[in-house]
């Protein structure tokens, strides 16, 4: 019963490094969405898709891109891994003004920069 | 001001006790609201949406919106410590470019002791 998938549970990855992560969601939604999560600071919106190779940059994109070649897969791109990415990644997906039922989330992503 | 505040917590409540949640959302022309509820370690799920001026009940929760005053709040009757948690409150922005994003406020702890 998984709907929305994200590839690691748990990363480590060293400063400069170009990190990947994966969501795939087979509840063949429009819209995708990429948050971080940390202390006090509750979720912010890195980016989001609406469609496949659309994008839109959310409250703090900076630091990240995205990818989103498929309707069920969306990546994000931490193009040089620094120690203030170190956070929980949280991965969402919804039908288009989220109908009665909100988003439905990955299980996230903890993500440490060393 | 934040675009969606929830009462600072922490809050803690007795067993069998009602725990009531609030937030305010400052745009005017938000549409959807929703709660979800966090476990430590967990992703965000789903427990209530509500889109009317009143109360919607399921279960031993209510979700109340009152649009007028910009309010929406979640009351839990017979608090157990399996509710426990963080709980988010998530409003849906509107305007024909939101794509159905949500914002989300900070999240107030809840425990609930026995």
């Amino acid at each position: 019963d998984v709907k929305v998938t994200q590839s690691s549970r748990y990363l480590v990855k060293r400063t400069g490094e170009k990190v990947f992560l994966e969501c795939v969601q087979d509840m063949d939604h429009e819209n995708m969405f990429w948050y971080r999560q940390d202390p006090g600071l509750g979720l912010r919106l890195i980016y989001f898709s609406y469609d496949v190779k659309m994008k839109e940059k959310g409250d703090i994109p900076e630091g990240y891109s995205v990818s989103r070649e498929k309707k069920e897969r969306f990546s994000l791109i931490l193009e040089s891994a620094s120690t203030n990415q170190t956070s929980m990644y949280l991965c969402a997906s919804s039908l288009p003004n989220q109908g009665p039922y909100g988003y439905t989330f990955g299980s996230g992503t903890r993500l440490t920069v060393v | 001001q934040k675009e969606v505040e929830q009462n600072s917590g922490p809050l803690s409540v007795p067993e069998g006790a009602i725990a009531s949640l609030n937030c305010t959302y400052s745009d005017r022309g938000s549409q959807s609201f929703f709660w979800y509820r966090q476990y430590s370690g967990k992703s965000p799920e789903l427990i209530m949406s509500i889109y009317s001026n009143g109360d919607k009940e399921d279960g031993r929760f209510t979700a109340q919106l009152n649009k007028a005053s910009q309010y929406v709040s979640l009351l839990i009757r017979d608090s157990q410590p399996s509710d426990s948690a963080t709980y988010l409150c998530a409003v849906a922005n509107a305007g024909g470019t939101s794509y159905g994003k949500l914002t989300f406020g900070q999240g107030t702890i809840l425990t609930v002791h026995p």
